[in-house]
């Protein structure tokens, strides 16, 4: 049960997009179509973002998206806003009845 | 209010033991799947065990297999983790989430509560 794989940071200025991946293996991300996002601000509990690769719950921007290729997931934040600063992580099923997260990436607006 | 809510947190000896519990609320309790998960402090997510609706079927962590045992009790809309034999690299913010998604499950957490914070140490 390894973590899946994220860039420690990111960043881009307001308005523009900035992509994160999430690589795993054909154990996890690479066999199941469960892969999530969660946003994390300072101090706050996780927000899911992105369910089922490119699912967005009720209430997320459609600024959010999401997408898989083979064994690496990816999100992507469109028209970046301030608001998205924050710590981003990816998990994903992994057979076994577990789930394994990413370390987690940091996104700033510069 | 839809609202999940973590208590059992406290500071304890290595080897010692502790349960976790988490109260949900405002959603059909046993309509869902649960989970744990913790963060070690500054660092990331690690997911610790996840229960099935009905409590038939579970999944833990390789680094609390055998040592942790998740359970609920859905006339109590009540979720616990017992942990034993505690460890060190066990200190974090432990969070109960539910899952997003009826019966099954899709395994993503649409739902957190705030965490309690279990800390081990001598």
């Amino acid at each position: 049960q390894s973590a899946l794989t994220q860039p420690p940071s990111a960043s881009g200025s307001p308005g523009q997009s900035v992509t994160i991946s999430c690589t795993g293996t054909s154990s996890d991300i690479g066999r199941y179509n469960y892969v999530s996002w969660y946003q994390q601000h300072a101090g706050k509990s996780p927000k899911l973002m992105i369910f089922e690769v490119n699912e967005r719950p009720s209430g997320v921007p459609d600024r959010f998206s999401g997408s898989k290729s083979g064994n690496t997931a990816s999100l992507t934040v469109s028209g970046l806003q301030v608001e998205d600063e924050a710590d981003y992580y990816c998990s994903s099923l992994a057979g076994g009845h577990t789930v394994i997260f990413g370390g987690g990436t940091k996104v700033t607006v510069l | 209010e839809v609202l999940l809510v973590e208590s059992g947190g406290d500071l304890v000896q290595p080897g010692r033991s502790l349960k976790l519990s988490c109260v949900g609320s405002g959603f059909t309790f046993d309509d869902f799947a649960l989970y744990w998960v913790r963060q070690l402090p500054g660092k990331g997510l690690e997911w610790v065990s996840g229960i099935s609706w009905n409590g038939d079927v579970t999944g833990y962590a390789d680094s609390v297999k055998g040592r942790f045992f998740v359970s609920r009790d859905n006339a109590k809309n009540s979720l616990y983790l017992q942990m034993s034999s505690l460890r060190l690299e066990d200190t974090a913010l432990y969070y109960c989430a539910k899952d997003s998604s009826y019966g099954v499950g899709n395994e993503a957490f649409d739902l957190w509560g705030q965490g309690t914070m279990v800390t081990v140490s001598s």
